[in-house]
């Protein structure tokens, strides 16, 4: 079975300064995604950012970027330019590869609640 | 853009009563997802359908069902609730060959 494991159940940052959320995960699959979704005080699930398996190159959307190392099994997260409204609960999620009626569900990590300090 | 629709947003109940969640997924999507999170946890997935058919099934209880009808939206069905059945219920879907899963903005469900 696979498992998403977030290791910093809080973080904190300066606003306009970067941060990072760690992430690792077990699998034995090679077919895969990994996902960052960010959960603010209103409970709305946002996607932030996916990164496909069979990528190398880390996906970046704006001020949010990952760094992918599949042999580690690592999917962090990097925040640029922290804003308040960045201040959240993040949750790293793995997805097996897939369409239709073998679509694979979320499987969540436990989570980082990232505070931004003004 | 539409987003996932849930409904109600908040549902107070009490204990052995009944509750039905909907949900309605954004147009064009085959896939709907169930999760629950409680307070302070990680969403846990429910359960999810493709195409009207069930797909797959986590650890939903035996005292829930659900299923998804002809025009794609879904329902959750919860039937003797429990205290611990208070969290907030979210559905998701995704669209064919995509996958990336869209949230809806959850059922916050109290049971007294």
């Amino acid at each position: 079975a696979q498992t998403v494991t977030q290791s910093q159940p809080e973080m904190s940052v300066q606003e306009a300064e970067t941060v990072t959320l760690s992430c690792t995960y077990d699998t034995s699959e090679s077919d895969y995604y990994l996902f960052w979704y960010k959960q603010p005080p209103s409970r709305q699930m946002i996607l932030v950012i996916r990164q496909e398996a069979y990528k190398q190159q880390n996906a970046t959307e704006n001020r949010f970027s990952v760094n992918f190392q599949k042999a580690a099994k690592s999917f962090s997260l990097k925040i640029s330019d922290s804003q308040l409204g960045d201040a959240a609960m993040y949750f790293c999620a793995y997805r097996s590869g897939g369409y239709g009626g073998s679509q694979g569900n979320l499987i969540f990590g436990k989570g980082t609640k990232l505070s931004v300090k003004p | 853009a539409a987003g996932v629709i849930q409904s109600p947003r908040h549902l107070i109940k009490e204990k052995r009563e009944t509750a039905t969640l909907k949900c309605y997924p954004i147009p064009r999507h085959d896939t709907v997802y169930w999760y629950q999170q409680g307070p302070g946890q990680d969403p846990q997935f429910l359960i999810s359908f493709y195409e009207k058919m069930q797909s797959d099934k986590g650890s939903i209880p035996d005292r829930f069902s659900a299923q998804q009808f002809s025009d794609y939206h879904s329902e959750l069905n919860m039937s003797s609730l429990e205290l611990g059945d208070s969290a907030l219920y979210f559905c998701a879907s995704s669209a064919p060959l995509n996958e990336k899963l869209f949230f809806g903005s959850g059922t916050q469900l109290s049971v007294l």
